[in-house]
């Protein structure tokens, strides 16, 4: 099947770097990608939707120059946490719909999450 | 309003037992679909079944079923001949309309499998 593609798996930075993860879609083209943040024991929550080419929708209360996303092309996403604090350890996970792949169109496809720790 | 409703944070069930994990759904729009992933410790989602609001019929797959009572806006998940490897959090899942919106979540059930 389709192949969503994060990277870095894991990472732990300092408090005040700025850390970058990348949502790759393998094999098909993704004009949109859906960024989703999971705290320990919790839910998915829904932080933004990617739009390739354009800025980024961010949910209500997700402050959209600490979380800088980029939708460079049709395959590549990325999640910029900046000046990333402790409370910011999470996992984030991206997901993205099939647009153009015949049979699979419509399909969502999520990534492997990315594990964020701030020291 | 909750979208989606999973009453239930923790499951115990006996190996090579069926069980069923409850989902309702908060919705007004006639088009939707609906899915159920499984989350072990390494975090991956992994999709299971999906069932579609004009779907006349419930979805299987494999061990997997889906109840759906449109009527009563519940999707639960049946798990038959459980097994040790089906231990993890199970989420429900909602997508409104059919252009490219996101899937909302509920908070999940943590299933537990007794040998």
């Amino acid at each position: 099947g389709a192949v969503v593609s994060q990277h870095p798996s894991r990472v732990i930075c300092k408090s005040g770097t700025s850390v970058k993860i990348e949502c790759r879609s393998l094999d098909f083209q993704a004009t949109t990608m859906f960024w989703y943040r999971q705290f320990p024991k919790q839910s998915l929550m829904l932080m933004a939707t990617s739009n390739e080419g354009s800025k980024a929708t961010y949910e209500q209360g997700v402050e959209k120059d600490k979380f800088l996303i980029n939708h460079a092309s049709l395959t590549l996403s990325t999640l910029t946490v900046t000046s990333a604090h402790p409370e910011d350890s999470s996992f984030y996970i991206c997901s993205a719909r099939v647009v153009s792949g015949g049979a699979r169109t419509g399909e969502l496809f999520f990534g492997e999450g990315s594990r964020l720790t701030v020291l | 309003a909750q979208k989606i409703t999973q009453t239930q944070p923790g499951m115990f069930v006996q190996e090579k037992e069926a069980v069923t994990l409850d989902c309702t759904y908060d919705t007004s729009d006639p088009s939707y679909g609906l899915f159920w992933y499984k989350q072990p410790s390494s975090g991956e989602m992994i999709f299971l079944i999906y069932q579609g609001s004009y779907d006349q019929q419930n979805a299987t797959e494999g061990r997997y079923s889906l109840n759906f009572q449109k009527a009563r806006k519940s999707a639960n998940l049946v798990i038959s001949a459980s097994q040790l490897g089906d231990s993890a959090m199970y989420f429900c899942a909602m997508r409104e309309g059919w252009g490219n919106t996101p899937l909302v979540f509920g908070k999940g059930t943590r299933l537990s499998v007794i040998a």
